[in-house]
């Protein structure tokens, strides 16, 4: 069975300076990946998947992922952090070849920006 | 804005008790997963319904039952609530490919 470890369960970080919000999977066969945000007293919003081609992958609020196979790691990344980053994050898998697979989370890491 | 609904956002029972919770999906999406998020922890798989029909279950107990019914709602049942039953209760509708979360519904046993 697939499974999703987030290395830290906390990141205090300055504003304007960059993040990196670790994240390993594991499975023995292709995995579709994501990163979700969760602020305060509310649900989880995607900011990003990877699913296939380029590994580098873009998405909202200026934030980027790399899928690395040989690591088995998908790494969040902002270069600049602002204060409305402060939220939980969580990585997520599914199996490619499951079509009604669940999503399976890791247990989240809460981003905190210092002033 | 998901598309997905959930009611009612907050509830408090009492241990012993029984509660349902809502969730309205986005059309189209034929699975619809629930979740359980305990105070400081990610979301915990229940159980998934496709078309109608349980399609997975993770490590809960049978006192957790769900429906699904053809115009994309569902519930989720918990019988016999336990103080630990206390969360936010995540609702998921899905493709292959991507999950549309509901705002939760926040429980509060006593």
């Amino acid at each position: 069975a697939q499974s999703v470890t987030q290395l830290d369960s906390q990141v205090p970080v300055f504003e304007e300076a960059p993040v990196e919000l670790r994240c390993n999977y594991s499975s023995s066969v292709s995995v579709y990946l994501f990163w979700y945000v969760q602020y305060p007293n509310q649900g989880l919003q995607l900011l990003l998947k990877y699913l296939s081609g380029s590994t580098l992958v873009k998405g909202i609020n200026g934030f980027e992922a790399e899928f690395n196979k040989s690591q088995t790691s998908f790494h969040l990344r902002k270069p600049s952090v602002h204060i409305s980053d402060t939220a939980e994050y969580f990585c997520a898998v599914t199996l490619v070849m499951n079509r009604d697979d669940k999503i399976i989370f890791g247990k989240g890491t809460r981003l905190h920006i210092l002033p | 804005e998901t598309g997905v609904t959930q009611s009612p956002t907050h509830l408090i029972k009492t241990r012993g008790q029984q509660v349902t919770l809502r969730c309205s999906s986005q059309s189209g999406h034929n699975t619809v997963s629930w979740y359980q998020q305990a105070l400081g922890q990610g979301p915990q798989f229940i159980f998934q319904y496709y078309r109608e029909e349980e399609n997975g279950r993770g490590n809960f107990p049978p006192r957790f039952s769900g429906l699904q019914f053809p115009n994309y709602s569902s519930e989720l049942n918990v019988n016999a609530l336990e103080l630990d039953d206390s969360a936010l209760y995540l609702c998921a509708s899905s493709t292959h490919t991507e999950a549309f979360f509901g705002q939760g519904t926040r429980l509060t046993v006593v």
